[in-house]
């Protein structure tokens, strides 16, 4: 699986758009990009998935760039729930394998 | 729909005591359960992934012997800390592959978080 390269904090204000990146410069073709996020001692979350489309839920949107290489997740309107660690995972199919993921804190 | 039980939340117990956790799919059939443990501050550790009907996978440096696993139906695996001392002391989490279209999606448990005294 390929490696993913996220920052180690931002900060979001209350009702503005949380912008986060994933760098997965070394992603082969068939491999997707998942994201979850694990709020403060609960089990990690689904939130969205994709191979190379942009793809929208009702918790987030995910951007693709047109080499793979990177992608963004947005939370379109973040709210005080959503201060949560957020982790990028890039596979084909199998277990996930979670790095350190980015620590959002969301500021009234 | 998608939902994984964990149970249970929260456990104490004696060292040298075993402790069995259990993860449930409840509303699909998962062939393939996955096993995590998260310590403080840090990331979740890939233990074993678990297959029904079959041995489970251990990742390398999980002894297979110290932490059991059993697959023995589609929406039931279990994991347990045999002989568990202070140092297992952990948040162990479980994951079940998603049914149908969202068969790659994995679908995570509420965790189990394991005191050892």
């Amino acid at each position: 699986d390929a490696k993913t390269t996220q920052p180690t904090s931002m900060d979001c204000a209350e009702g503005r758009a949380a912008n986060l990146p994933c760098n997965h410069s070394t992603i082969s073709g068939n491999e997707y990009v998942y994201w979850y996020r694990q709020i403060h001692s609960q089990g990690p979350q689904y939130i969205i998935h994709g191979l190379k489309n942009n793809e929208t839920n009702e918790m987030a949107s995910l951007i693709i760039t047109e080499d793979r290489k990177s992608s963004t997740l947005i939370l379109p309107h973040a709210t005080l729930r959503d201060t949560a660690v957020y982790y990028c995972i890039v596979r084909v199919s199998g277990k996930s394998t979670f790095g350190d993921g980015t620590t959002l804190t969301v500021k009234p | 729909g998608a939902v994984v039980s964990q149970h249970p939340s929260w456990v104490i117990c004696k060292s040298g005591t075993s402790v069995k956790i259990e993860c449930r799919s409840l509303d699909f059939q998962a062939t393939t359960m996955f096993w995590y443990r998260q310590f403080p501050k840090q990331s979740l550790m890939l233990m074993a992934t678990s297959n029904e009907g079959s041995k489970a996978t251990y990742e390398q440096g999980v002894e297979k012997d110290k932490f059991l696993i059993n697959h023995a139906s589609l929406t039931l695996s279990t994991l347990t800390v045999t002989s568990a001392h202070p140092e297992d002391s952990s948040f162990y989490i479980c994951s079940a592959r998603g049914p149908g279209g969202g068969k790659n999606i994995q679908y995570f448990g509420a965790g189990t978080r394991l005191s050892v005294l």
